[in-house]
């Protein structure tokens, strides 16, 4: 059993460009999110999903962009990247919001230089 | 002001101490009261969980919440090595659809 699975683990991008975290869980969990984690600042809700087809913005939605086409899936696309998106990116799931219990990814470390 | 407000250390120990890690908060709507552990690099992982006030234990760890003080408590005795990280509460509140984290404290337990 994996659970959430996110890659890739690193990547570094110049200013500008354009790129896709993926993010995928086996546990049949509805709630998928993506949250970004920057020193000292805990963990803030970029947008989350509470099924598919159904998105969310989160506190610091600006720059992101997210799908849920499947259960399983919730990849979260940045256009334009810029050196203020730097950061650690989590993806989570949980069964559903009631519980809070949820189960994180690895992160994934983006730099954009 | 931030909703959640915890200190982020680091907090460093001797092995086998008694640890207190705290939050406070100021939204009496939250009912559900969590702590993530999160070591080095790695995704958090749910330590505790206590839905309104009193206290919940899990062998070392007891975790406690005063909801009128709005003031929640990780307590963590004979503390180890194995317990240096990043510990991160949390809450919400019924009709929310995430959770509210605080920033975090860095805990070093020394052998």
């Amino acid at each position: 059993n994996a659970g959430v699975t996110q890659t890739p683990k690193f990547r570094i991008l110049k200013i500008g460009q354009s790129m896709t975290l993926q993010c995928t869980q086996d546990m049949n969990h509805n709630y998928m999110y993506w949250y970004r984690q920057d020193p000292g600042m805990g963990l803030k809700l970029i947008y989350y999903s509470v099924g598919a087809g159904i998105t969310d913005k989160g506190e610091v939605p600006n720059g992101y962009n997210v799908s849920r086409s499947t259960t399983e899936d919730f990849p979260l696309r940045l256009e334009l990247a810029a050196p203020s998106q730097t950061s650690v990116y989590f993806c989570a799931s949980s069964y559903n919001s009631g519980a809070n219990v949820l189960t994180f990814g690895a992160g994934s470390r983006l730099t954009v230089l | 002001q931030k909703e959640v407000e915890q200190d982020p250390g680091p907090l460093s120990v001797p092995e086998g101490a008694i640890v207190s890690l705290n939050c406070t908060y100021s939204n009496s709507a939250f009912q559900y009261f969590m702590w993530y552990r999160q070591y080095s690099r790695k995704g958090p992982e749910l330590l505790m969980y206590t839905y309104s006030s009193g206290n919940k234990e899990d062998g070392r760890f007891t975790a406690q919440v005063d909801k009128s003080s709005k003031y929640i408590s990780l307590f963590i005795r004979d503390s180890q090595p194995s317990d240096s990280a990043t510990y991160l509460c949390a809450m919400s509140a019924t009709g929310r659809r995430a959770l509210t984290f605080g920033s975090g404290t860095r805990l070093q337990v020394q052998p």
